[in-house]
């Protein structure tokens, strides 16, 4: 199993420029979300997706942010324009839903993608 | 979304020194799970815990959760430097929010 794959894992762009995170999940997960992590916010919660569909995204920053999920093994977080403050390490994970089934939920991460946004 | 809780936000122990976290919620959990993420990495699950009073250990490493399932508490006995790295507590299942974390830092 090749775990959560993510890219780029590192970007460095320029302010107002467009970035694409991609993001495919472990195969045979049906949940897949998206955190940002920051030393001043911590790992937040972006948005997440249940079987394709998305289910919270109260957290996405404000409409410069779009995530989508075309298919069950990839899914993209999108940033237009970009600005500094979104400087952060943005993290994939996903996860085989079972309910609360004892030692089901458990959340993979990829190994992150580090945005610089000058 | 429901937040949880975590306390402290940074503890430096002296290798051998014992170690506790705590993750604090308002509101009842219906079960809570654990994340360890190593400097420069990624969070790595640990532990889920489920039941009221639940108690669980991995070697060094004891998880418990409250008898009201609206709290947990991690703790590291006798500290390595392999322990260093942010420990980080989740829940509920469905949104999967994390606590700020602790971060943990070893003297060797």
């Amino acid at each position: 199993d090749a775990g959560v794959i993510q890219s780029p894992r590192h970007e460095v762009t320029e302010m107002g420029q467009e970035v694409t995170l991609r993001c495919k999940p472990i195969s045979g997960h049906n949940s897949l979300f998206w955190y940002r992590q920051t030393m001043m916010r911590g790992l937040e919660l972006l948005i997440y997706f249940n079987n394709n569909v998305p289910i919270d995204d109260s957290g996405m920053p404000e409409d410069r942010f779009s995530a989508k999920m075309p298919n069950a093994s990839f899914s993209t977080l999108k940033i237009q324009p970009s600005e500094p403050r979104d400087s952060a390490v943005y993290f994939c994970a996903s996860r085989r839903n079972r309910g609360q089934v004892s030692g089901a939920n458990v959340l993979t991460f990829g190994a992150g993608s580090r945005l610089t946004v000058l | 979304g429901q937040q949880v809780m975590q306390i402290p936000q940074y503890q430096h122990v002296q290798e051998g020194e014992d170690f506790t976290t705590y993750c604090n919620s308002s509101t009842t959990l219906s079960n809570i799970q654990w994340y360890k993420q190593r400097p420069g990495g990624h969070p790595v699950f640990l532990i889920q815990l489920v039941k009221s009073g639940e108690v669980k250990k991995q070697k060094r490493l004891t998880f418990q959760f409250g008898e009201a399932k609206k709290n947990s508490s991690l703790h590291i006995t006798a500290t390595q430097t392999t322990d260093v790295g942010t420990y980080f507590c989740a829940g509920p299942p469905g949104d999967m929010r994390f606590g700020a974390g602790t971060r943990l830092t070893v003297k060797p």
